[in-house]
């Protein structure tokens, strides 16, 4: 079945020691986000790429990266976590409607992160 | 002013009856919206999609869009444990990603 792939499910790290969370898609959508979404809060979106183009949000932290090597991949890097950084990792992805809109989003399973 | 806002609940309906969750918008530019459900611990997921004002039903849910007033809602009906969960608005404010609102708690009583 096409879907959407995060790994890992799971991740302990310790204050301060990078950490990548990966995405896989074969939906073969031009559009992969990632969200934040800590306990009881709204998912928030940290950056998207559309097709190879890059859109952080203007609050997103200096230390969270993310990449983009082709149309199904997409990786998370967080430089240095920082305990407030414990958190749901979710990516979506969708395929462009056109224009400004935004179609349906689709979500992979998410990445719980842990600082400690 | 958060751009999505719900009410956290938790709202407790008894099996069977109506589920009314509410949403308020508020970029009146806004063309789209959307309905997820999201059990604890894992992710959202889709139920209803809205573009037009007015009704849309899909079987036991129908959601509710007025552009005017910036409101947006999802009515379950004969609600089961099952739909016990999260439920998030999001909206789509032409930036090409949704903002999505905190959830509402439904708890579904047997």
């Amino acid at each position: 079945d096409a879907m959407v792939i995060q790994n890992p499910r799971y991740q302990v790290t310790q204050f301060g020691k990078p950490v990548t969370l990966s995405c896989s898609q074969t939906l073969n959508h031009n559009v992969m986000y990632w969200y934040q979404q800590k306990s009881s809060q709204a998912p928030k979106l940290l950056f998207h790429y559309y097709d190879k183009d890059f859109n952080n949000e203007a609050d997103t932290p200096d230390n969270f990266q993310s990449r983009r090597p082709n149309t199904s991949f997409c990786f998370l890097d967080i430089r240095s976590p920082g305990l407030g950084d414990t958190a749901m990792y979710l990516c979506a992805t969708s395929r462009d409607p056109g224009g400004t809109n935004t179609g349906e989003l689709f979500f992979g399973e998410g990445s719980r992160l842990t600082v400690l | 002013q958060k751009e999505v806002e719900q009410n956290s609940g938790p709202l407790s309906v008894p099996e069977g009856a109506i589920a009314s969750l509410n949403c308020t918008y508020s970029d009146r530019g806004s063309q789209s919206f959307f309905w997820y459900r999201q059990y604890s611990g894992k992710s959202p997921e889709l139920i209803m999609s809205i573009y037009s004002n007015g009704d849309k039903e899909d079987g036991r849910f129908t959601a509710q869009l007025n552009k005017a007033s910036q409101y947006v809602s999802l009515l379950i009906r004969d609600s089961q444990p099952s739909d016990s969960a999260t439920y998030l608005c999001a909206a789509d404010t032409g930036r090409r990603a949704l903002t999505f609102g905190s959830g509402t708690r439904l708890q579904v009583q047997p």
